[in-house]
């Protein structure tokens, strides 16, 4: 089965700083790759969809590329409500597997 | 508007039977796949597996498969995850999701949290 990895496992960043985070599929998945945002007791969110495709009602701050094994969220400037943990999924045939998140915190 | 309701929180003992429920509405129910997602407390989230309602076709996780059976009724938009006899280490929160295709967006339930405990 493909393995999904996401790097960091944390990071802290300032508000309005620009945010990086990579995830990486062991096989090409084309472009079958979802983001999700989670907030501590929440339901995960969907951000993006087929790697680069914004789920409607997502701030435009949010932004994915890359294709085939190498993916990345950004987010350009930082905000307090941003907070969470982030996860990829890779849904181009099962098992859909989640990447292990990576937590976000304000410094 | 899509819309996944999920069954409410269960409070079980080890070596009970269980199963839970997600009802689909807003879209065409047998025309998607569902999957079923476990949080453990603290833990990230894993893909247990997912249905397509229009064939029951069912694909799982090797990590659950044999653990848990996953079902649906077309008739009543509902989608199933059950257990046979579950353990302490099945508490978790259970969450139903319609997956993101390349064309359309996801959705997911509120989510159902088991708890056993003897």
């Amino acid at each position: 089965d493909i393995q999904m990895t996401q790097s960091p496992s944390s990071l802290s960043a300032s508000v309005g700083d620009r945010v990086t985070i990579t995830c990486r599929a062991s096989q090409g998945i084309s472009n079958y790759l979802a983001w999700y945002q989670q907030k501590p007791g929440k339901v995960p969110k969907l951000l993006i969809y087929a790697a680069s495709t914004l789920q409607s009602g997502v701030p435009s701050r949010f932004s994915g590329s890359g294709s085939g094994t190498d993916f990345t969220l950004t987010i350009s400037s930082l905000q307090p409500e941003d907070v969470a943990t982030y996860y990829c999924q890779k849904y181009n045939s099962a098992p859909f597997t989640f990447g292990p998140g990576t937590k976000v915190d304000i410094k | 508007e899509v819309q996944l309701v999920q069954s409410g929180a269960e409070v079980k003992k080890p070596g009970e039977s269980l199963k839970i429920s997600c009802k689909g509405s807003g879209y065409s129910f047998t025309s998607y796949w569902i999957g079923w997602v476990r949080q453990m407390p603290g833990k990230g989230l894993e893909w247990m597996g997912i249905i397509y309602p229009g064939d029951s076709d069912t694909r799982y996780s090797p990590s659950f498969q044999g653990q848990v059976t996953i079902s649906a009724d077309k008739s009543i938009s509902t989608a199933y995850l059950q257990w046979s006899s579950l353990k302490a280490s099945d508490t978790a929160m259970y969450y139903c999701a319609r997956h993101p295709t390349i064309t359309q967006g996801g959705y997911w339930g509120q989510g159902t949290l088991v708890t056993v405990s003897s």
